[in-house]
């Protein structure tokens, strides 16, 4: 069974920084794109960012770019999501999803969800 | 990036009654490839979201038989044939086909 655990959620003031983690389990992790899709309160769902299978490409939303990194540890089967010089509009429950192919691209598929990370920018 | 437009944003229906969404895409998602990449997803209050329907009109396993997708182009229905309590969430649709992958607005299917 396909698991994603997020954690390192939290309060942060505008212009901090925090990092997500993701941990996976219940599927060859290394051979799969990996995403980050947010939903800020009471509101949808936004693509955020998303990474190759090996790590080697990442990409990101307008709205991140500049500001956030995506990395993952394949011997720790786990992708990071850094995020840098936080706004209040990045406050939202961060989700990790499992993507179906090894690149970005066509058809993410997004099967398979987290529970969330919830991340509130606020002084 | 692509626009998807979803229609209701709300949703009240009678228990046992059918329900209808529309979700409309910018762009037509038809891809070179044949097919056409879009998903739709519930999500139940306080959870996370779930996939139902993949490439318009395939169910996702354990999901419920009452559920149909269909459309082609840029325009795309859920159905579900006889609303249960346990339907009440926002339902996505979701295209794949373009980069970025973009979302509908979401619609509040609630009970009568």
């Amino acid at each position: 069974e396909v698991q994603l655990l997020e954690s390192g959620g939290g309060v942060v003031q505008p212009g901090g920084s925090l990092r997500l983690s993701c941990a996976a389990s219940g599927f060859t992790f290394s051979n799969f794109a990996m995403s980050w899709v947010r939903q800020a309160p009471g509101k949808g769902l936004e693509w955020v960012s998303a990474i190759s299978d090996g790590g080697g490409t990442t990409y990101f939303a307008d709205s991140v770019k500049g500001r956030f990194t995506m990395s993952r540890d394949n011997s720790k089967n786990t992708v990071y999501l850094q995020m840098d010089s936080l706004r209040a509009a990045d406050t939202a429950t961060y989700y990790c999803v499992k993507e179906d192919s090894d690149e970005p691209g066509v058809d993410p598929s997004f099967e398979h969800w987290g529970q969330g990370a919830l991340v509130t920018v606020s002084s | 990036d692509v626009v998807m437009t979803q229609s209701p944003l709300s949703l009240p229906v009678t228990l046992g009654q059918p329900a209808s969404i529309s979700c409309r895409s910018s762009q037509s998602l038809l891809y070179s490839d044949g097919d056409t990449y879009l998903n739709w997803f519930q999500q139940r209050p306080g959870q996370s979201p779930r996939r139902l329907i993949y490439k318009v009109s395939n169910r996702d396993s354990g999901v419920p038989d009452r559920f149909s997708g269909s459309g082609s182009g840029t325009d795309f229905t859920l159905k579900i044939s006889r609303v249960e309590a346990e339907d009440v969430a926002v339902y996505y649709c979701m295209q794949g086909t373009h980069w970025p992958p973009t979302f509908g607005q979401g619609t509040k299917v609630e009970i009568k």
